[in-house]
């Protein structure tokens, strides 16, 4: 089965320091990875995706992640926090196996940025 | 930009309410979901659908049922609501040959179950 974890609920950090936002994946077949923030009382934003290609991979508002085969990791960075970063994170796959419309998605992270 | 949007922000129903919520997408996308949000469990997929009339089953479709007559409108029904359905519902849309592949969703509904 196809699933990713989020072994952090919760991650804070104070601005201007660089934050990590933890995701690992289990897939068989190749990994279509994906990271989504979530702002309060909103609904889920874009924010990066892995399909193929170099392993570290940019995205919206300065965000990075790095893929890792070996370690079956996708974790979000991002080299110095601001406070409009805290939110909710959710890593995501597709599967690219049995059904190719579905996407399972992490418990989420929450980012805190302290000023 | 792609737009999805749901018909209600905030719903406050009784136990044993019929309950609908819509959606509805403006980029032509075949596939649209139904996840239901929870503190811990992330996003839980209810039900998809892959094209009108089309619809299958996600990880938790128990108390629930969905409708697609159109393409742009996708719609979550609750039968008999209950309080254990209290959540915040996100509707998505995706077409897998979009540009990042990724889905893009509503702003929710967050549903209380009194």
């Amino acid at each position: 089965a196809q699933s990713v974890a989020q072994p952090e609920d919760q991650v804070n950090v104070a601005e201007g320091n660089p934050l990590t936002v933890k995701c690992t994946y289990s897939v068989s077949g190749n990994p279509y990875l994906f990271w989504y923030v979530q702002y309060p009382n909103r609904g889920l934003q874009f924010l990066l995706k892995y399909i193929t290609g170099d392993n570290l991979v940019k995205g919206s508002y300065g965000f990075e992640a790095e893929f890792n085969k070996s370690q079956t990791s996708f974790h979000l960075k991002k080299p110095s926090a601001l406070v409009s970063d805290s939110a909710l994170y959710f890593c995501a796959v597709r599967d690219t196996e049995y059904n190719f419309n579905k996407f399972y998605f992490g418990s989420g992270t929450k980012l805190n940025v302290k000023p | 930009d792609v737009k999805v949007t749901q018909s209600s922000r905030y719903l406050v129903k009784r136990t044993g309410e019929k309950v609908f919520l819509e959606c509805v997408q403006d980029m032509d996308h075949e596939n649209m979901f139904w996840y239901r949000q929870d503190p811990g469990l992330g996003l839980r997929l209810i039900y998809f659908s892959y094209d009108v009339k089309m619809k299958e089953k996600g990880d938790i479709p128990e108390g629930y049922s969905v409708s697609r007559e159109k393409k742009e409108r996708f719609s979550l029904i609750l039968e008999s609501a209950s309080t254990n359905q209290t959540s915040m519902y996100l509707c998505a849309s995706w077409h897998r040959t979009s540009s990042n592949n990724e889905q893009f969703f509503g702003p929710g509904t967050r549903l209380t179950v009194l």
